[in-house]
Formats: structure tokens, sequence, C-alpha cells
């Protein structure tokens, strides 16, 4: 069975102090690793998509990395509006050869940063 | 703008009665979903369409129906048969089932 799990549950950050966000997952042939930002009541804001091991993606204090069995999100010099959920999903074919993906999420990280 | 449009915001179900959650995107994307996020959990599956007039199974599919006539259109009823459908109801689209999926601003289910 497909799992992704993501740590810290929660984690609190004061302005300006740089931290990370690791995304671990055991899967069945990944095609994509995703991250997303959730703010309360919203809907994810897609961020960033990872294909293979070894890539790295950045997006102004946000820096995506992905290894062959975890993912890690840098977050540096954080600002108070940079709070929020972030959640990982990975993605699999639903069949082999097939074109039908399934995202599975992570229960996400809860980013608060003081300032 | 482009973009998902979910609606409405908040909807109260009264027991044994049928719900309709309303998604409709003008990104002219061909695979739409719908999501299932409850307090500590992940997202989870209920629905999705690949095309229009076909749709499959997701990993919690019981107690939901689905439609896909319009390509830009994939309303989700919640039926008395969901015993439990107090959540947050999120819908997607993307360009094709491996692309990254791009989320509405969900709608609010609550018991009355």
């Amino acid at each position: 069975e497909d799992q992704v799990t993501q740590s810290p549950e929660a984690l609190r950050l004061q302005e300006g102090e740089s931290s990370s966000l690791n995304c671990s997952y055991t899967v069945s042939g990944l095609r994509g690793l995703f991250w997303y930002r959730q703010d309360p009541g919203k809907g994810p804001e897609f961020l960033f998509t990872l294909y293979s091991a070894g890539e790295e993606k950045e997006k102004e204090r946000l820096k995506a990395t992905l290894t062959k069995k975890e993912s890690f999100l840098h977050i540096t010099a954080p600002k108070p509006e940079d709070s929020a959920t972030y959640l990982c999903a990975v993605q699999v074919a639903l069949y082999s050869g097939g074109s039908n993906y399934k995202l599975t999420f992570g229960k996400g990280t809860l980013l608060t940063v003081n300032p | 703008d482009g973009g998902i449009t979910q609606s409405p915001k908040y909807l109260f179900r009264k027991e044994g009665q049928n719900v309709t959650l309303s998604c409709e995107q003008n990104l002219n994307h061909d695979a739409m979903y719908w999501y299932r996020q409850d307090p500590g959990q992940g997202l989870r599956l209920i629905y999705y369409s690949q095309i229009v007039n076909d749709f499959q199974k997701g990993d919690i599919a019981e107690g939901y129906s689905v439609s896909r006539e319009k390509k830009e259109s994939f309303p989700l009823t919640v039926t008395s048969a969901q015993k439990n459908p107090t959540a947050f109801y999120l819908c997607a689209s993307s360009w094709t089932g491996n692309q990254p999926q791009h989320f509405g601003d969900g709608t609010r289910l609550s018991i009355l």
C-alpha cells in the first residue's frame, strides 16, 4: 500500500529562522511528487512537481528536493505570510502501463511563522 | 480569470437527505477529481473522471455519486447512504492524469 508520511506535524519558527519539512514515501512506481500550500478554509495551492531523484525546484523562499525515498521543502528566512499547512502528495499509475494516475496525500505540516 | 469554482461554500444536510455539491472549471482541463478532507487526515479520493461521460471510483466512493455530462462540470452527490458526511470537500482538475491538479476552495458540509 502506498504511504506518505510528513514530519513534523507542526512547526513553529521565528521570522527569518530557516528550516525544512520532510515528506517520506513508500510507493510502487513513483510518477511524480507534488507540494501544495493550504491556507485555512481554502483549497490547496500547487507549488512544485518533482519527477526524479536529484531534482530541485525553487520559488521565492521555498526550495523542494527529491531523493528516492523522501522529499524536503526548505524554507529560507521565512516570513509570517508563509504560515500555512504544507501538503505532500505522490503520484502513481493506477494500472501498469495505464494513463490513469492517483495522488496519495500526506497529512500535512502546519507551519507557523511568528514575527 | 481561469479557475475552479465550488459552490456552495457551506452546506447543511438533514438526516436522510441527498445533497449535491457543484464544481465548475474554465481551465479546459480533461480530468476532474473529488476529494474529502477530514481533520488530521490527508485528502482522500472519492471519484475521478478522465473524460466526459466516464468516471471511476476512488478510495472512498461508498455513499457518493457523480456525473460528467460536460467537460467543465463534475457535480458530487452525497447520498443518505453516506453515514459520516461531515467534512471539507475539494474538487480538482488537471490537463491529463499525470499533470498537477489544481483545486477549488472547497465546500464544507455539516449535518443538522
